[in-house]
């Protein structure tokens, strides 16, 4: 599986966007791009995937460069229930068969200001 | 409840015995996982399982033993625990599909050996 980096921490003040960058300039024509988070004393929970093209969902939005060397997760507007450690994973399926596993690397710490 | 569940939430045994862990889920997802979590190594997969009767190793299997008869069920055994299966563990479960690889993460248990 492609490498991906994240800056190991990130502050942010509440009710403010947050962009959460990932590089990933090894990433493979169908590797899809999956953010995970984990709050405190928690497991992982699913944010967010995408391939190509920019995602939205309830939780956050995803941008996605269009030569997909790097992405960005975005948190319109981050509240103190979003400090946790954000993971940016690739994933193709056309390698590892259906192992389904997720490789987690350290994530990007994200501390919320009051 | 539904979702998944982890038992128990803390554990602490002494080095040499056996210990078993326990994951139930109720989205009777085919796909089901054993991570354990320690700091400086992130999230590592120890086992997995595609559906009953059908288990396979991950990153760090030794020491481990899984089994899976039902589909929600997936416990995780220690078959001698030693210090250094003193960690958190995580269950999680997800049907793996093209696109999506969604999993669903238990609460965790906390194994300490001693």
């Amino acid at each position: 599986d492609a490498k991906t980096t994240q800056p190991n921490s990130m502050e942010s003040n509440e009710e403010e966007p947050v962009h959460l960058p990932c590089n990933h300039s090894t990433i493979s024509g169908t590797d899809y791009i999956h953010w995970y988070r984990q709050l405190p004393s928690q497991g992982p929970e699913y944010v967010i995937h995408g391939l190509t093209s920019n995602v939205n969902n309830r939780m956050a939005s995803l941008a996605i460069a269009e030569d997909r060397k790097s992405s960005t997760l975005i948190l319109h507007r981050a509240t103190l229930r979003d400090a946790a450690v954000y993971y940016c994973i690739l994933r193709d399926p056309l390698n590892g068969g259906s192992q389904g596993n997720l490789i987690f690397g350290k994530g990007t710490k994200l501390s919320v200001k009051p | 409840d539904a979702g998944i569940t982890q038992s128990p939430r803390y554990k602490i045994t002494e080095t040499g015995r056996q210990v078993t862990l326990m994951c139930h889920q109720t989205w009777s997802h085919s796909y089901m996982f054993w991570y354990r979590q320690d700091l400086g190594h992130g999230l590592r997969l120890i086992y997995y399982s595609a559906a009953a009767d059908i288990t396979d190793k991950g990153e760090v299997p030794d020491g481990y033993v899984v089994s899976r008869s039902k589909t929600e069920n997936f416990p995780l055994t220690l078959e001698s625990a030693t210090r250094s299966q003193t960690s958190v563990y995580f269950c999680a479960s997800g049907e793996i599909q093209w696109s999506s690889y969604e999993q669903y993460f238990g609460p965790g248990t906390r194994l300490t050996v001693t």
